[in-house]
């Protein structure tokens, strides 16, 4: 398996553009998570997916933000309108609740850049 | 909130010495996680410790769990150079995947 792949690496958009992050989990995985990494506020847990229903979308920040999981093998984040403060990396993970002891396998993440 | 806080905020140690981080939380938990990113990267899963597990060894890695004092920690033996990076704990809860990252450990190994 290719792991958990997220696109784009890098994104740098201008205030008040629309930003689309995409995940693709683990094949198998029930579990799809979305974390923001940033110096002052470390490893934030947005919103969880388990089959395809968001379970805790609670540590969204706005309503600028919106995730969704159409099927098993695609998630969306998306933030509209954007703004210089949601600059950060973006996680995706995912996991599986028969193979707990593996833990949470991430992506790569995207760095987003709002200017 | 499951929140582990990890002590030291920042760990130097030179190569061939063991590091050792440690983690504490605030609830009960199911289990306790252990990862690693190194800079720019994403995390990697170290190891998994159970809340009925005391001790647990991964190669070079060892994990301890005490419930009664909801603190854990890890020790990297024998460090290398290699092992720099940044050292999370994450608990999960006992009734689902709400799954909460501490600030880390930075940890600089030196050759």
């Amino acid at each position: 398996d290719a792991g958990v792949i997220q696109s784009p690496r890098h994104e740098v958009t201008e205030m008040g553009q629309e930003v689309t992050l995409r995940c693709k989990p683990i094949s198998g995985h029930d579990y799809l998570f979305w974390y923001r990494q940033t110096m002052m506020r470390g490893l934030e847990l947005l919103i969880y997916f388990n089959n395809n229903v968001p379970i805790d979308d609670s540590g969204m920040p706005e309503d600028r933000f919106s995730a969704k999981m159409p099927n098993a093998s695609f998630s969306t984040l998306k933030i509209q309108p954007s703004e210089p403060r949601d600059s950060a990396v973006y996680f995706c993970a995912s996991s599986s609740w028969d193979r707990v002891d593996y833990g949470y396998t991430f992506g790569s993440g995207t760095r987003l850049t709002v200017v | 909130s499951q929140q582990g806080e990890e002590d030291p905020q920042a760990l130097s140690i030179q190569e061939g010495e063991n590091a050792t981080m440690n983690c504490s939380y605030k609830t009960s938990i199911n289990n306790l996680q252990w990862y690693r990113q190194n800079s720019g990267r994403g995390l990697v899963h170290l190891i998994l410790i159970r809340s009925n597990e005391r001790e647990k060894h991964s190669g070079r890695l060892r994990v301890t769990l005490d419930t009664s004092k909801k603190s854990s920690s890890l020790l990297i033996t024998a460090s290398r150079a290699a092992d720099t990076a940044s050292y999370f704990c994450a608990t999960v809860g006992n009734y689902g995947q709400n799954f909460v990252f501490g600030p880390g450990t930075r940890l600089s190994v030196l050759p």
